[in-house]
């Protein structure tokens, strides 16, 4: 299995300027996850979706976030406009989850996208 | 104060030195226990899964989880210059259809050969 898919690997851009990172789940996985890593604040989530449809978006930072997941194969996080502030490490992961308190629940992710907002 | 605290280290020990790697939270709901390693520049991976109090043992790792006073730990044995990375904490209250998981901020560990 190839695993969790993410591109681009890394991204460079102005202030401004729309951004759209894009995941691969693991193939047959039921949820996704869309996570952000900073020195100061750790890995946070921003949004989880649960057969494609969001679950929960509550760690979104404001507007200017957005996330879809078309289909179970892909997803995409969009940040229009971009800022300084959200230059960041972004981790994709997705798991299978069949309702139950197992290890089928172990999220896998992805080898992250890292931005940089000049 | 954040649900979950760990001491960002970095902690550097010798090879073959045993590593202690804890966790507090506030959260008395999380019953779902995990520690996630990092290498460089990479994504996280899953290390070991407990579930409530107790130990659970792994090859040279051991984790402990103490829910009476909210505090969790990852104990590393014969410690190799592989086991340089970061570690996290995460836990979780709910193992099932919600299943979001609360990281630390990771622990910077090196294995000095």
């Amino acid at each position: 299995d190839a695993g969790v898919i993410q591109s681009p690997r890394h991204e460079v851009t102005e202030m401004g300027q729309e951004v759209t990172l894009r995941c691969k789940p693991i193939s047959g996985h039921n949820s996704l996850f869309w996570y952000r890593q900073t020195m100061m604040r750790g890995l946070e989530l921003l949004i989880y979706f649960n057969n494609n449809v969001p679950i929960d978006d509550s760690g979104m930072p404001e507007d200017r976030f957005s996330a879809k997941m078309p289909n179970a194969s892909f997803s995409t996080l969009k940040i229009q406009p971009s800022e300084p502030r959200d230059s960041a490490v972004y981790f994709c992961a997705s798991s299978l989850n069949v309702g139950l308190a197992t290890l089928t629940d172990t999220q896998y992710f992805g080898p992250g996208t890292r931005l940089t907002v000049l | 104060q954040k649900e979950v605290e760990q001491d960002p280290g970095p902690l550097s020990v010798p090879e073959g030195a045993i590593v202690s790697l804890n966790c507090t939270y506030s959260n008395s709901a999380f019953q779902y226990f995990m520690w996630y390693r990092q290498y460089s520049r990479k994504g996280p991976e899953l290390l070991m899964y407990t579930y409530s109090s107790g130990n659970k043992e792994d090859g040279r790792f051991t984790a402990q989880v103490d829910k009476s006073s909210k505090y969790i730990s990852l104990f590393i044995r014969d410690s190799q210059p592989s086991d340089s990375a970061t570690y996290l904490c995460a836990m979780s209250a709910w193992g099932g259809a919600t299943n979001k998981l609360i990281f630390g901020t990771g622990t910077l560990l090196a294995v000095q050969p």
